[in-house]
């Protein structure tokens, strides 16, 4: 079974900190991709890679950076949280072959709160 | 541009009852995907299909079907026989262009025992 696995289901932090936000994958993935997820906004992508030290910015890269150091795992960072960064991110690996829209498979999310 | 209407915010159905959930896009691109996802309680959004725009053959799986109808934009998703288990936020989403998925804004289904 794919597992995608997220470092925290819930955190809360401080306006101003640097916060990461860690996503594992088992199977060898080529693509990884961070979302963040709100009410009434469905899921919007934030960053994607297709490899190792490459990365591609989706709808929503400000405030954002990334981190693709090995295969199997992606980073998300927030520089300097805000509250408007308040959301659940989600993390999610695919296959490249055949192309960006194969099957994608989803962490359980991290609820993020910067107060 | 691109979009996907989930218009249906939440819905409410008996066990048992038929359900069908609503997607329509827009895009003007010939080549896309059509995707469903499930958002159970737990958090992990399951993939459930993928279309292509030149695939328009209606599905079947089990209680799930979906109908793909390129006249109207649409890619409706039906479960019958509905379960509590069936009981999540139901994503449609569109893939188009430059590499990207573009999510409606979901749909809470609610499955009464």
């Amino acid at each position: 079974d794919v597992k995608v696995t997220q470092s925290s289901r819930y955190l809360v932090k401080r306006t101003g900190e640097k916060v990461f936000l860690e996503c594992v994958q088992d199977m060898d993935h080529e693509n990884m991709f961070w979302y963040r997820q709100d009410p009434g906004l469905g899921l919007r992508l934030i960053y994607f890679s297709y490899d190792v030290k490459m990365k591609e910015k989706g709808d929503i890269p400000e405030g954002y950076s990334v981190s693709r150091e090995k295969k199997e795992r992606f980073s998300l960072i927030l520089e300097s949280a805000s509250t408007n960064q308040t959301s659940m991110y989600l993390c999610a690996s695919s296959f490249l072959a055949g192309g960006f829209y194969n099957e994608q498979f989803f962490g359980p999310g991290t609820r993020l709160t910067v107060l | 541009a691109q979009k996907v209407t989930q218009a249906q915010t939440e819905i409410s159905v008996v066990e048992k009852e038929d359900v069908t959930l609503d997607c329509v896009y827009e895009t003007r691109d010939t080549t896309y995907y059509l995707f469903w996802y499930k958002q159970p309680p737990s958090g992990e959004l399951v993939f459930l299909i993928r279309r292509n725009s030149f695939d328009e053959q209606n599905e079947i799986s089990g209680r799930y079907s979906w109908n793909f109808q390129k006249s109207t934009s649409s890619f409706n998703f039906t479960i019958t026989a509905s379960q509590v288990v069936d009981s999540a936020v139901y994503f449609c989403a569109l893939g188009t262009g430059a590499n990207n998925l573009f999510f409606g804004t979901g749909t809470r289904l609610t499955v009464i025992p």
